[in-house]
């Protein structure tokens, strides 16, 4: 298994560029989150979505949206992208069902906007 | 939504101390997850505690569950070169969507 997986793993956009990262993961896992992660900031949640079909805002929604496009893939998009948000962005995935939901995270994709 | 604070923000140890983070909040938490990520790597969990009180052990690493459910602590034995990394906590709301809310980890160095 190759757990969960990211592309790119690097990427360099100027200022209203956009684009989209990409996450996958072979668990069969119902849960798929998307992460920020800067320097003292921690883990902030962008979006999320609890099942295949559904996606919703986190506590960073805003300059991206998502796409579920089936059980295996969690998209992320920045239509115009900004400085701000120069960030390394990890894609996670969790089981979704009763028990311990660990969440299994992606290798990150280091993001630089000029 | 519930929130952590975890501290100390950074600990720089030598080789063999110990070393401690915690993880508080205000309100009392259904769980609790830790995670640890490598310099350069992604969070890797290391363990969940949900009842009261609980203690769990790996090795050198000694897990705690406040009696309250406020807060929790991760205490490593002896530290090693290889114990290097951040140190975060996260507490699921319990509900349907499982997300978990992160503490902004505890930064370990070790000085071999």
């Amino acid at each position: 298994n190759a757990g969960v997986t990211q592309t790119p793993k690097f990427q360099v956009l100027k200022t209203g560029q956009s684009m989209t990262l990409q996450c996958a993961q072979d668990m069969n896992h119902n849960s798929m989150y998307w992460y920020r992660q800067d320097p003292g900031m921690g883990l902030r949640l962008i979006y999320y979505s609890a099942s295949e079909g559904t996606t919703d805002k986190g506590e960073v929604p805003n300059g991206y949206n998502v796409s579920r496009l089936n059980k295996r893939e969690f998209s992320l998009r920045l239509e115009s992208a900004a400085p701000s948000q120069t960030s390394v962005y990890f894609c996670a995935s969790t089981r979704g069902s009763s028990g311990v939901n660990e969440q299994y995270f992606g290798p990150g994709t280091r993001l630089t906007v000029t | 939504g519930q929130q952590v604070m975890q501290i100390p923000q950074y600990q720089h140890v030598q080789e063999g101390e110990d070393f401690t983070t915690y993880c508080n909040s205000s309100t009392t938490l259904s769980n609790i997850q830790w995670y640890k990520q490598r310099p350069g790597g992604h969070p890797v969990f290391l363990i969940q505690l949900v009842k009261s009180g609980e203690v769990k052990k790996q090795k050198r690493l000694t897990f705690q569950f406040g009696e309250a459910k406020k807060n929790s602590s991760l205490h490593i034995t002896a530290t090693q070169t290889t114990d290097v990394g951040t140190y975060f906590c996260g507490t699921g709301g319990g509900g349907s969507n499982y997300k978990l809310t992160f503490g902004k980890g505890t930064l370990l160095t070790v000085n071999p």
